[in-house]
């Protein structure tokens, strides 16, 4: 079936450091890619997503790329903040066998910034 | 929109009880998630609706956790009787389309 894999956490960085968050995913046909992320005792946001291969989302600085040929949709910024602290969710969205869509998420990143 | 609205916020309840869990979607929107995350076994998906009618019950754990859909703003998740192993947050989420969804803010459920 449909999965994701992605980088165990936590992780931890500094202030205005470069964040890779790796994803990697199986799954048959083409599916959607999202990024979510959950804040402190908060539900889950839709950060960015991309729908088809080498399309790039991008939100409050946040990029993530779908590349086909390696099945990944890592997370990437440039300079994090400390307001950025949080967990990130790599999921993808498939048809199910009852013909809907549906998610499937990853484990879930932890992700602490320091300032 | 106000977005998807969860309540209680909070429940403390003791082995036992009964506890209802319950949701109002995103006006417009044809799909209800009912999740539930622990730090032991994350997001895990219990159940399903489009349309009000349930889909896939197939993440319910056991009999003991019923859902319900009557209309198309108003859902329930309902655990007889409560185990403290149930204790986690339980998310809803809703989506127009089954693809993105929208989480409302969670009950943290805690059984004694």
């Amino acid at each position: 079936g449909d999965s994701v894999t992605q980088m165990e956490g936590p992780v931890t960085l500094s202030e205005e450091a470069f964040l890779t968050i790796n994803c990697t995913y199986t799954a048959t046909g083409y599916p959607s890619l999202f990024w979510y992320v959950q804040y402190p005792g908060e539900g889950l946001q839709l950060l960015l997503k991309a729908t088809k291969a080498d399309d790039k989302g991008s939100n409050k600085g946040f990029e993530a790329t779908y590349r086909k040929e390696t099945t990944s949709f890592h997370l990437e910024k440039g300079s994090v903040q400390v307001s950025d602290s949080a967990v990130y969710f790599c999921a993808l969205s498939s048809i199910s066998n009852f013909g809907n869509e549906k998610l499937t998420f990853g484990t879930g990143t932890r992700l602490t910034i320091i300032p | 929109d106000a977005g998807v609205i969860q309540s209680p916020r909070h429940e403390v309840t003791e082995m036992g009880q009964e506890v209802t869990l319950r949701c109002k979607p995103i006006s417009g929107h044809d799909y209800l998630f009912w999740y539930r995350q622990t730090m032991m076994r994350g997001l895990e998906l219990l159940i399903y609706f489009n349309n009000n009618v349930p889909i896939d019950d197939s993440g319910m754990p056991e009999d003991r956790f019923s859902a319900k859909m009557p209309n198309a703003s108003f859902s329930t998740l309902k655990i007889q009787p409560s185990e403290p192993r149930d204790s986690a947050v339980y998310f809803c989420a809703s989506s127009p389309d089954g693809g993105t969804q929208y989480f409302g803010p969670g009950t943290r459920l805690l059984v004694l």
